[in-house]
């Protein structure tokens, strides 16, 4: 059974074409985050949601924004995407505050800029 | 600042040995460690998490232990099978961030048969 689902898999666009990536879940999770990672490298956290607050990491370029519309759904936003944003965005949960904290990961989309 | 290091991108054992994975971190005091696995395309699957006030866990053919003196995560996987072949990679979590974790960039273990 699917938990996070995020679509589309895969996502081509044109430079400088706004693009919209979609996360949903069936966890009732509290939290959601999303993740850039490139080619080797670690997942890098791009913002997360603690419950309709959002939370930006310092270094998230204004190019991205997001949205949390209800419990399940969240959405990745990139206004003008750049060759360099390029990369495997990924959707995870977690509970936060069961003492747990585990992210629950999403498969993933590859997102071409052409 | 933090830093997350991972033993060498790649490294090869051959079927039925133990693959040890090392993490080493610094400029950090994490609450808890966590090991995940990737495959190629596909997003990190939890394997195991461990807090800063447990020395070693195990589930099934994995173990995991913490040293927070050493500032060091060992990730052992006995009896390695070629389906253990994938990237793993260590996140380090602190309880006063809303579950947020840092990870590192991962080690690739291939497994051969």
């Amino acid at each position: 059974d699917a938990m996070v689902i995020q679509n589309p898999r895969y996502q081509v666009t044109q430079f400088g074409k706004p693009v919209t990536l979609s996360c949903s879940q069936t966890l009732n999770h509290n939290v959601m985050y999303w993740y850039q990672q490139k080619s080797s490298q670690a997942p890098k956290l791009l913002f997360h949601y603690y419950d309709k607050d959002f939370n930006n990491e310092a270094d998230t370029p204004d190019n991205f924004q997001s949205r949390r519309p209800n419990t399940s759904f969240c959405f990745l936003d990139i206004r003008s995407p750049g060759l360099g944003d390029a990369a495997m965005y990924l959707c995870a949960t977690s509970r936060v505050g069961r003492g747990t904290d585990t992210q629950y990961f999403g498969p993933g989309t590859r997102l071409t800029v052409l | 600042s933090q830093k997350i290091e991972q033993n060498s991108e790649a490294l090869n054992i051959q079927e039925g040995k133990t693959a040890t994975l090392t993490c080493n971190y610094t400029n950090y005091s994490p609450a808890y460690l966590q090991w995940y696995r990737q495959d190629p395309g596909r997003g990190p699957v939890f394997l195991l998490l461990i807090r800063e006030n447990e020395k070693e866990k195990r589930k099934e053919r994995l173990k995991v232990t913490f040293d927070t003196t050493l500032k060091q995560s060992l990730f052992h996987i006995t009896a390695s099978q070629p389906a253990d072949s994938a990237t793993y990679l260590c996140a380090l979590g602190d309880n006063t961030n809303a579950g947020k974790s840092t990870f590192g960039d991962g080690t690739t273990l291939t497994v051969k048969p």
